[in-house]
């Protein structure tokens, strides 16, 4: 079975500084990977996702994601934080991409003006 | 792009009431459906998972009887929550996938049950 741990349920930075959320996942077979975030009563919104092909991915909104075997590693990162990151961010997992998604428990940012 | 609606956004029902809930796929055939429940402040939780004309595999501890799913074409699948109790009270958001084309996901309903 896979999943997926996000270290951290609550992370704060200052405006302008790196954001860099993390995620390790656990998988017996390749993983398909995704960031998400959730903005209050709202569903979730992709980030990006890895699906295998470049490990360096690039997603929406200035964040971007690395894709590590070698520390069963995928955290997100964002080199100048906004406000409008604010938000829930949400680490998953799947086995081919659209088999059920496990989700970590989220970590929650906050950006400090 | 790929676009789910969910409706109702907010529902609130009295305590042995039944509620609906759909999700639509608006401009693709979703061959897979997930329903997924959120508690306050956690992550999501998947419910169950339906695909178009057969009946909906649930997670281990969801009372299948109690949320009755239909998947009943490619675009449109329904969660019902049948004689609601304020333990139910919720946020459910849907999932809809393709093969190729990743996940898309509903807005959410917030569910309160007095």
């Amino acid at each position: 079975a896979q999943s997926v741990t996000q270290l951290g349920s609550h992370v704060s930075v200052s405006e302008g500084a790196l954001v860099l959320l993390r995620c390790n996942y656990s998988s017996s077979v390749p993983p398909y990977l995704f960031w998400y975030v959730q903005y209050p009563n709202q569903g979730l919104q992709l980030l990006l996702k890895y699906t295998s092909a470049a490990t360096l991915v690039k997603g929406i909104n200035g964040f971007e994601a690395e894709f590590k075997k070698s520390e069963t590693s995928f955290h997100l990162t964002k080199p100048s934080a906004h406000m409008s990151d604010a938000a829930e961010y949400f680490c998953a997992v799947s086995l081919f991409g659209n088999e059920k998604l496990t989700f970590g428990t989220g970590t929650r940012l906050t950006i400090i003006p | 792009g790929a676009v789910v609606s969910q409706h109702p956004s907010r529902v609130i029902c009295k305590s042995g009431t039944s509620v609906k809930i759909e999700c639509r796929s608006l401009d693709f055939q979703a061959t897979t459906m997930f329903w997924y429940r959120q508690f306050p402040k956690q992550s999501l939780m998947l419910m169950a998972t339906s695909n178009e004309g057969s009946k909906a595999t649930y997670e281990q501890g969801v009372e299948k009887d109690k949320f009755l799913i239909n998947h009943a074409s490619l675009t449109l699948s329904t969660l019902t929550v049948t004689s609601a109790h304020p333990e139910d009270s919720s946020f459910y958001i849907c999932s809809a996938s393709r093969p190729g084309h990743g996940y898309t996901f509903g807005s959410g309903t917030r569910l309160t049950v007095v």
